[in-house]
């Protein structure tokens, strides 16, 4: 069955940098694009960024452009988000998730709690 | 402030039904697929609806989705205290390959 395990979450200072990690099984990797999806505490969803099945394209939501890079290992079947200056704004779990249909997001990790805070 | 706009609460009695609309705009909605997901209390979200009115497998059939225009909604028939949770709506603009939810509505079932 297809499995979604996000790793690397944790407490950390304003302005420092923290790595995201997905870890997928149960399906053909290389075949899906993959998302990360954020929630404030208390909060909605928020659609944080996508790469392409192939890893050849990236897009993010604008408030973590330049700040926020997603990457693919299809080798090792993870994807990962580098997240730069970080601020309390950023303060959420952090969900990765499978596109399928061309629209949707059909598999979800169990999520990543990220904290910026001094 | 979210693109698409849900009520942030709806509430009703187990066994009867409940709609939780999603508004939005000719650039979202209107122009493409919904779908919903729901959050059950301290878990992650999973796909409930997509397509707008497509059930993924295990999904009863006790849901079901539909778009007019630029709104969606969600119907729950026959609820059940277990369906108690947040219900998100969202699309994917593959122009801009962006992702847009809704802002969650709280189902209470009395």
């Amino acid at each position: 069955q297809v499995q979604l395990v996000e790793s690397g979450g944790g407490v950390v200072q304003p302005g420092r940098s923290l790595r995201l990690s997905c870890a997928a099984s149960g399906f053909t990797f290389s075949n899906y694009g993959m998302h990360w999806v954020r929630q404030a505490p208390g909060k909605g969803l928020e659609w944080v960024a996508v790469i392409w099945p192939d890893g050849s394209k990236e897009y993010y939501t604008e408030s973590v452009k330049g700040r926020f890079t997603i990457s693919r290992d299809n080798s090792k079947n993870t994807v990962s988000l580098q997240m730069n200056s970080l601020s309390a704004e950023d303060t959420a779990v952090y969900y990765c998730a499978r596109h399928a249909h061309d629209r949707d997001w059909d598999h979800w990790g169990q999520g990543t709690l990220v904290t910026v805070s001094s | 402030q979210s693109a698409l706009t849900q009520p942030p609460s709806v509430s009703a009695a187990p066994g009867q039904k409940v709609t939780i609309s999603c508004s939005g705009s000719s650039s979202n909605i209107g122009n493409t697929y919904v779908s919903w997901y729901q959050q059950l209390p301290g878990t992650a979200p999973r796909l409930l609806m997509y397509d707008t009115n497509k059930r993924p497998s295990g999904i009863p059939d006790r849901f079901s989705g539909s778009k007019s225009g630029t709104s969606a909604t969600l119907g729950i028939t026959g609820l059940q205290t277990g369906d108690e949770a947040d219900y998100y709506c969202g699309t994917w603009d593959n122009s801009l390959s962006v992702g847009v939810f809704g802002g969650g509505t709280k189902l209470t079932v009395l």
